[in-house]
């Protein structure tokens, strides 16, 4: 039973770089999709990026520039890093895991989500 | 990106009821559909993919359909656990979007 567990500061600066691990635990990182979703305070979700074990990764195109995602199998980690954060970036950060093998399309597995508020 | 316009925002039902949530897609997205169903505070719950596969431990009381851009979320007898907000999802491109949802409330 795959777990995972965000972490990170909950109060980023305007202008500076937002960053959050999720670990992973009871379970391999190989063969998944490692994701990043967010939830604005009292909206929808926003699909922000993920990393398959390859380390191949892709990123929400509005958001390409500024986010990068990161893999550490050593520590069954993947991190996320936003730059240059405005109170846009203010939500509720999901990291997940997204199961595309066998036709299957699934975020299947999801932390408890960390909220992040972008404040000076 | 492809825009998922979710109907209705809310709506107020009684344990019984026959509920339909519908996502309609600014195209095409051949059935690459997944529905999530989210409670207060919590994280989503993945419930179906490829608009009517149900993801194992899901009740057998929803189930999805649909084609090209119009898909729909259907429990057939509402529980009082189902009282939650429902969001749809395509995943045809990158990036995957999703509905803004549909609030399930009691009647």
């Amino acid at each position: 039973q795959v777990q995972l567990q965000e972490s990170g500061p909950g109060l980023v600066k305007p202008s500076e770089t937002l960053s959050l691990t999720c670990s992973v635990s009871g379970g391999s990182i190989s063969g998944y999709y490692w994701t990043w979703i967010r939830q604005p305070p009292g909206k929808g979700l926003e699909w922000i990026g993920y990393i398959h074990d390859s380390g191949s990764t892709t990123y929400k195109p509005s958001l390409k520039s500024r986010v990068t995602i990161s893999l550490d199998t050593s520590k069954n980690q993947f991190s996320l890093k936003v730059s240059s954060v405005t109170a846009a970036d203010t939500a509720v950060y999901y990291c997940a895991r997204t199961d595309m093998t066998f036709l299957r399309y699934a975020v299947d597995v999801w932390g408890q989500g960390t909220t992040v508020i972008v404040t000076s | 990106d492809i825009q998922m316009t979710q109907s209705p925002s809310s709506l107020s039902a009684s344990v019984g009821d026959r509920v339909t949530i519908t996502c309609r897609a600014s195209q095409g997205i051949g059935n690459s559909v997944a529905w999530y169903q989210q409670k207060p505070g919590k994280a989503p719950k993945f419930l179906l993919y490829a608009t009517s596969t149900l993801e194992s431990g899901v009740p057998s009381r929803f189930s999805g359909s649909g084609s090209g851009t119009d898909y729909t979320l259907t429990i057939s007898s509402l529980q009082p656990e189902d009282f939650a907000t429902y969001y749809c999802q395509q995943y045809y491109t990158t990036p995957p979007t999703f509905g803004g949802g549909t609030k399930v409330e009691i009647k």
